[in-house]
Order: structure tokens, then C-alpha cells, then sequence
């Protein structure tokens, strides 16, 4: 399977734990983005990587969130002191490095804050 | 900033008749892409079609056509002949020419009666 991969699919916490999660994107693509989606919404966006460059982070991202992508492979989100708000499906999606590329998406993983 | 908008938030067509889903959005930048994606409940995220702004021929693939009106910033899905696997989730998207933006609407759900 070489399409985009996000583990774990399914991730149920406390709340006040943190979480981590991770995203493994297609070889050879340099761009790499982060959403949330809570059900019957459309996908929010959260930051947008280019290679180990973290180029733009939304207001969405709070100081509870931080995003990484050691070495321009597969990227980390990670969530410190989650809240019951926090329970969305996070989605991976990446593409090539040029203009109007297209993004493919991972299946996401689902948090549930309990 | 970037808005996409899908004023229809459910709609319903008959098998094999037409439906056309709406879109509009707002940007000051001339040159960006577009995109049409679709979420069945599986909640993967699929590809259905991509315009680029620069070229005033719509897009087409398959049962699927866009009508793109850069004027009026609107880009409308049409889909032909319906079929029940197109039930699912629709999403309207912008992406600017860096890449770094891409953005979604808050999606249209479609249901495909037999």
C-alpha cells in the first residue's frame, strides 16, 4: 500500500492526557498538511509542512497542539492536555511539491476525549 | 483570507438523473485551483475532479463536469448519471498557487435514491 498512512485509526483518551499521532505520506511528496474534521463538517485546516519546514499554522492550532516532521518524512501531531473539544477525526493528506498538486488523503484517525 | 462556501447542505437526486452541487468562493488572487472531493461513510477522502483558474475550459471526468465561472468566483459540480456508489459527503476546495492554503466548504451531502 503506498498511499497515505495515519495511526492509529481510533484513539480514545481522558481527559488531560496527551495524545499522539502519526502520519506517514506518500515517498517523494514534500508537501504535507493536517486537518481536523468533526462529523457533518467540512475538514479544517491546522498547518501545512514543506519538507521539515513548518510554513503556515492556523489559529485553530493552540498552544496545546504541536506539529513535526523530522526529517521531511512522515510528520507528528500531538495534542497535550486533551478536552472533550478536542474529539474530531484528525486527517493527513500529502502531495508533490508543485504548483496545484493534488492532495491525497489518509483514512485519519479518530479521537474520542472522554 | 480564503473562503469556500456550499450553500446546499443536503440535496437528493434519482438514479441515473443529473444533480448539480454549488460553490462559491472568495479570494483576490488570480491564479488557484480548485477542487472537487468526495467522502462516502467510510470517511475517506477521494479526488472527484480539478480545475485550474488559468484555463477557461471546465473540467471533466467521466459523469462529472464542472461549470467555472471566475467572474462570479463559482464553481458548481454536475454530476450525470447518478448512481447509488455516488452517495457520500461533497467538498468544495481552494488551494492558492504556493500551496501552502487549501481550504474546504462545509461540504454538501448527496443521496442517490434507487
Amino acid at each position: 500500500d503506498t498511499g497515505v498512512s495515519q495511526n492509529p485509526r481510533h484513539k480514545i483518551t481522558k481527559r488531560g492526557q496527551n495524545v499522539t499521532f502519526r502520519c506517514d505520506p506518500i515517498s517523494e511528496h514534500n508537501r504535507l498538511y493536517w486537518y481536523r474534521q468533526t462529523l457533518g463538517q467540512g475538514p479544517e485546516f491546522l498547518t501545512y509542512f514543506q519538507n521539515e519546514a513548518q510554513l503556515e499554522k492556523s489559529r485553530l492550532l493552540s498552544d496545546r497542539f504541536s506539529a513535526e516532521r523530522p526529517k521531511g518524512s512522515f510528520s507528528t501531531l500531538e495534542i497535550q492536555r486533551t478536552e472533550q473539544g478536542d474529539s474530531a477525526m484528525y486527517l493527513c493528506a500529502s502531495s508533490f511539491g508543485r504548483e496545484g498538486a493534488v492532495l491525497f488523503f489518509g483514512s485519519g484517525t479518530q479521537l474520542s476525549v472522554l | 483570507a480564503q473562503t469556500v462556501t456550499q450553500s446546499q447542505p443536503e440535496m437528493s437526486v434519482q438514479e441515473a438523473e443529473t444533480v448539480t452541487l454549488s460553490c462559491t468562493y472568495d479570494t483576490s488572487e488570480n491564479n488557484y485551483y480548485l477542487f472537487w472531493y468526495k467522502q462516502p461513510p467510510s470517511r475517506q477522502m477521494i479526488l472527484v475532479i480539478r480545475q485550474e483558474a488559468y484555463k477557461q475550459q471546465n473540467a471533466t471526468e467521466n459523469r462529472f463536469s464542472v461549470n467555472f465561472q471566475k467572474a462570479a468566483k463559482s464553481f458548481s459540480l454536475k454530476i450525470s448519471d447518478s448512481q447509488l456508489g455516488d452517495t457520500a459527503m461533497y467538498f468544495c476546495a481552494f488551494m492558492n498557487r504556493a500551496g501552502n492554503q487549501f481550504y474546504f466548504g462545509t461540504g454538501t451531502s448527496l443521496t442517490v435514491i434507487p
